[in-house]
């Protein structure tokens, strides 16, 4: 059963770089899309980005500008970079398998609190 | 850029039909699916394209999509369903999500 699970410094400080992984278990981060969605507190869903395992990406073009998401297969491991990031980039940031030919998330990590904050 | 759009929230008895509507220009023509969030929890696909079960989800959860019109039907709810519900569909390559329904079992 493939399992999700994200890790990273949870605070992170005004105009510095937040960077998360997802380590994938239980199957190949060969196949499939993987994606990260983050979750400000009390408010809804924000997709972020997605990338095949090719390396392939595909962006939400309000993010765009200041996201990376790279993947490292030899570690069934992908990643998210952010740049400049503000007290508005704080959230839960999950990640999560998009699985194209359904056209939606079906397994998602336990999710991991980033706080921006000096 | 495409958005989707739901109600803050939505009411209903125990054991009574609710109905969780999403709104996006041509939807019809996507897929939608549907995410339950409980509280400290993470997402669960509930709904995907338009009315498919993913395995273990209740037969109560039903779906449809028309229009310009996504919904999400529970019926006979139970308290176990109060949660926040996502719709989300894909346009042009970009995952939408929309701003989330409260359902509330009272």
């Amino acid at each position: 059963q493939v399992q999700l699970q994200e890790s990273g410094p949870g605070l992170v400080k005004p105009s510095e770089t937040l960077s998360l992984s997802c380590t994938v278990s239980g199957g190949s981060i060969s196949t499939y899309y993987w994606s990260w969605i983050r979750q400000p507190p009390g408010k809804g869903l924000e997709w972020i980005g997605y990338i095949y395992y090719t390396g392939s990406t595909n962006y939400n073009p309000s993010l765009k500008s200041r996201i990376t998401i790279s993947v490292d297969t030899s570690k069934n491991r992908f990643y998210l970079k952010q740049t400049s990031v503000t007290a508005a980039d704080t959230a839960v940031y999950y990640c999560a398998r998009w699985v194209a030919t359904i056209s939606a998330f079906d397994i998602w990590g336990q999710g991991t609190m980033v706080t921006v904050s000096s | 850029s495409y958005e989707v759009t739901q109600p803050p929230s939505v009411s209903v008895s125990p054991g009574q039909t609710a109905s969780i509507t999403c709104s996006g220009d041509k939807l019809g023509d996507k897929y939608a699916c549907w995410y339950q969030q409980k509280p400290g929890q993470s997402p669960v696909l509930v709904i995907y394209k338009d009315t498919k079960r993913p395995s273990g989800i209740p037969e109560r959860f039903s779906g449809s999509n028309s229009g310009n019109t996504a919904t999400l039907t529970i019926s006979g709810t139970q308290a176990m369903d109060e949660a926040d519900y996502y719709c989300q569909a894909w346009d042009s390559s970009t995952v939408v999500f929309g701003g989330g329904t409260k359902l509330t079992v009272l």
